[in-house]
């Protein structure tokens, strides 16, 4: 089955950069978006279209697709950008979808 | 307020049945095709089925397809998940989610709290 592969944890010290990625052949077809999720909250999107921010999302949240690897990068990270974050994409259709299994951020 | 308010959610037993609702309210409800995704305890995102806005077509997560059924109400604006053969790896918070489009689908804009369903004997 088609499946997104994302780093299990990652780490970044405050106000610095970080790169968390997403690999998976149906990235090579279809657009990749990116959600974050905090302890007791439900998900919220931070990227669509591989690369655009929803409004109200702060632009230090930036996201590229290239082949079949989808990156997210937190340019100066904020306490406040600990979470979950999952990538996600169609999945051999038009009409099914599939997720990442998730990479915690830890803001140091 | 855009908002989408899971309900149905609840304990129930293996081979059991059960049916998730989802009211929608604060946008044009069939402008947007919408999904269920869920989230075991502990556990990452699972994308569980979408429907585009006029139901035409309809997609299921393999562990799901054959059991789980989803449908909607355009003119009351409601989503639903009907739920057959509950397994115990069902366990998890449910989500109604709004795509940003009506039909392909695309991003998932818009989340609902969740609703809790236990399968436990």
């Amino acid at each position: 089955s088609s499946e997104l592969t994302q780093d299990p944890a990652v780490s970044v010290a405050l106000g610095q950069a970080v790169r968390i990625t997403c690999q998976g052949d149906s990235l090579r077809n279809y657009y990749a978006s990116w959600y974050q999720q905090k302890p007791g909250q439900a998900p919220i999107l931070i990227i669509y279209g591989n690369n655009n921010r929803p409004s109200g999302i702060p632009d230090r949240f930036s996201g590229s697709n290239s082949g079949n690897t989808a990156s997210l990068t937190i340019t100066g990270a904020r306490t406040e950008d600990e979470a979950d974050y999952y990538c996600g994409s169609r999945d051999r259709s038009d009409y099914r979808v599939v997720f990442g299994g998730g990479t915690k951020l830890t803001v140091l | 307020e855009v908002q989408l308010v899971e309900s149905g959610g609840g304990l129930v037993q293996p081979g059991r049945s059960l049916r998730l609702s989802c009211t929608a309210s604060g946008f044009t409800f069939d402008d947007h095709a919408m999904h269920w995704v869920r989230q075991r305890p502990g556990k990452g995102l699972e994308w569980v089925s979408g429907i585009t806005w006029k139901s035409d077509n309809i997609g299921y997560a393999d562990s799901v397809k054959g059991r789980f059924t989803i449908s909607r109400d355009n003119a009351k604006n409601l989503l639903y998940l009907q739920m057959n053969s509950l397994r115990h790896e069902d366990t998890a918070l449910y989500y109604c989610v709004r795509d940003r489009n009506y039909g392909v689908f695309y991003d998932m804009d818009v989340w609902g709290q969740g609703t809790t369903v236990t399968v436990s004997s």
